[in-house]
């Protein structure tokens, strides 16, 4: 079975710091795999989504960048944060065949910045 | 006008009702439809999918789309309160891309 895994679980940050998240996915090859991010009280908003090594979209302008250096990983980096990258991070993944479309969330990285 | 709308509740109903969540969407090429179930401070998880038009039946949920209107919706029956949580409705935009509501919250109370 397929799982999805996240680092660190939470994380406190100043203002300017950097930032570096990672998900990974096991027991599936070639994932779509996607950064999500949740404010408070509110709705997911697509950051970046990719469908290979190497092949990054990002859905959002702001600070944040993505990149897959391997198959089944995905990293949310930021050089220099903002109070506003506050929020509950998550990575999610989906097939690339006939199921693609479903997607499947990670445990998210609740990141408070200050 | 959002390309996903849902009421924000809290939507309360008792034990053992039946709970009905709504969601609307914009764009009328979208194909797919989704039902997520969050926990506060949980990621979503996956409920139910949903491609053609009707109902869909899964144990105590069933969804329901109708595409002509641009509406579907969740029925959740013999309502729990361990199904208290924010139900997040989910489309598909294309290109294997989600696009979600802001969620409705549910309470079920004993």
């Amino acid at each position: 079975s397929q799982t999805i895994h996240q680092w660190p679980a939470t994380l406190v940050q100043p203002v300017g710091s950097p930032l570096s998240l990672e998900c990974t996915v096991e027991g599936t090859s070639n994932p779509n795999l996607y950064w999500y991010r949740q404010a408070a009280g509110r709705g997911l908003q697509l950051l970046f989504y990719s469908v290979g090594i190497g092949q990054i979209s990002s859905e959002v302008p702001q600070n944040l960048s993505a990149s897959r250096p391997q198959d089944r990983q995905f990293i949310l980096s930021s050089k220099k944060l903002l109070l506003s990258d506050s929020g509950f991070y998550l990575c999610a993944w989906s097939d690339r065949g006939g199921t693609g479309e479903t997607q499947y969330f990670g445990p998210g990285t609740r990141l408070l910045v200050l | 006008q959002k390309e996903v709308e849902q009421n924000s509740g809290p939507l309360s109903v008792p034990e053992g009702a039946i709970a009905s969540l709504n969601c609307t969407y914009s764009d009328r090429v979208s194909q797919s439809f989704f039902w997520y179930r969050q926990y506060s401070g949980k990621s979503p998880e996956l409920i139910m999918s949903i491609y053609s038009n009707g109902d869909k039946e899964d144990g105590r949920f069933t969804a329901q789309l109708n595409k002509a209107s641009q509406y579907v919706s969740l029925l959740i029956r013999d309502s729990q309160p361990s199904d208290s949580a924010t139900y997040l409705c989910a489309v598909n935009r294309g290109y294997n891309k989600l696009i979600f509501g802001a969620g409705t919250r549910l309470a079920v109370h004993p």
